[in-house]
């Protein structure tokens, strides 16, 4: 079964510093991997996916996924206090279970 | 768009008792997830539809714990003899379509569920 490992689980940066997150998946046949953000009293909103091997940018994210170690890391540059959330991150295989497996999580606190 | 609706936001319910909580899709959407989240577990799925089909119920506790989706509108998660803990937030969740694909699920504000 699919298992997701995220690190840090918490983080505090000043506002304006650049945030690094990490995500580690266990089944290299893992189509897509997924990060969502999640604010106090809301359901997680996707913010990026990234299927194939290498990089993706949008906007102040960019994710990098390395299937031969089985990570990926998500940095958002330029950080604001809306950034403040749980981010989680989210693997998806399709090889006998077509869900997600979902990581427990980062706390990001910015501070203004 | 009003998103995913998932009534009710609160739910506090005895020992034993029944709870059965509502969610709505987004319309179109064809795919109905549900989820579990709990401090100590995270993020857990239980079930989901497709066009209104049981397609996997794998995370579901078996004994007391099932989901109808009756229609493209509405679906529910019911939740018998509930226990302390079964307090989680449920969350729900729907998808344009699912599968090998690139499509995001869209979810719900969640019901936050308290057994005493």
């Amino acid at each position: 079964q699919e298992k997701v490992q995220q690190s840090p689980e918490s983080l505090i940066v000043p506002e304006g510093a650049m945030v690094s997150l990490n995500c580690s998946f266990s089944d290299s046949a893992s189509q897509s991997i997924w990060w969502y953000q999640q604010h106090p009293g809301k359901g997680p909103k996707a913010l990026i996916s990234i299927f194939s091997n290498g990089n993706k940018k949008e906007g102040r994210l960019t994710v990098y996924l390395n299937r031969a170690s089985l990570h990926v890391s998500l940095h958002i540059k330029d950080s604001q206090p809306s950034d403040s959330a749980v981010y989680l991150c989210a693997a998806l295989n399709t090889e006998g279970a077509d869900r997600l497996t979902f990581g427990k999580g980062t706390q990001l606190i910015i501070q203004p | 768009n009003a998103g995913v609706i998932q009534t009710p936001r609160h739910k506090v319910t005895g020992k034993g008792q029944e709870a059965t909580l509502w969610c709505e899709p987004i319309s179109g959407h064809s795919a109905v997830f549900w989820y579990r989240q709990t401090i100590v577990q995270g993020l857990e799925f239980l079930t989901y539809f497709r066009n209104q089909a049981p397609i996997d119920d794998s995370g579901m506790p078996k004994e007391r714990f099932s989901a109808q989706m009756p229609n493209q509108s509405h679906s529910t998660l019911k939740i018998q003899s509930t226990q302390p803990q079964d307090s989680a937030v449920y969350l729900c969740a729907s998808s344009l379509v699912w599968g090998a694909s690139s499509y995001e699920q869209y979810f719900g504000p969640g019901t936050r569920l308290t057994v005493l």
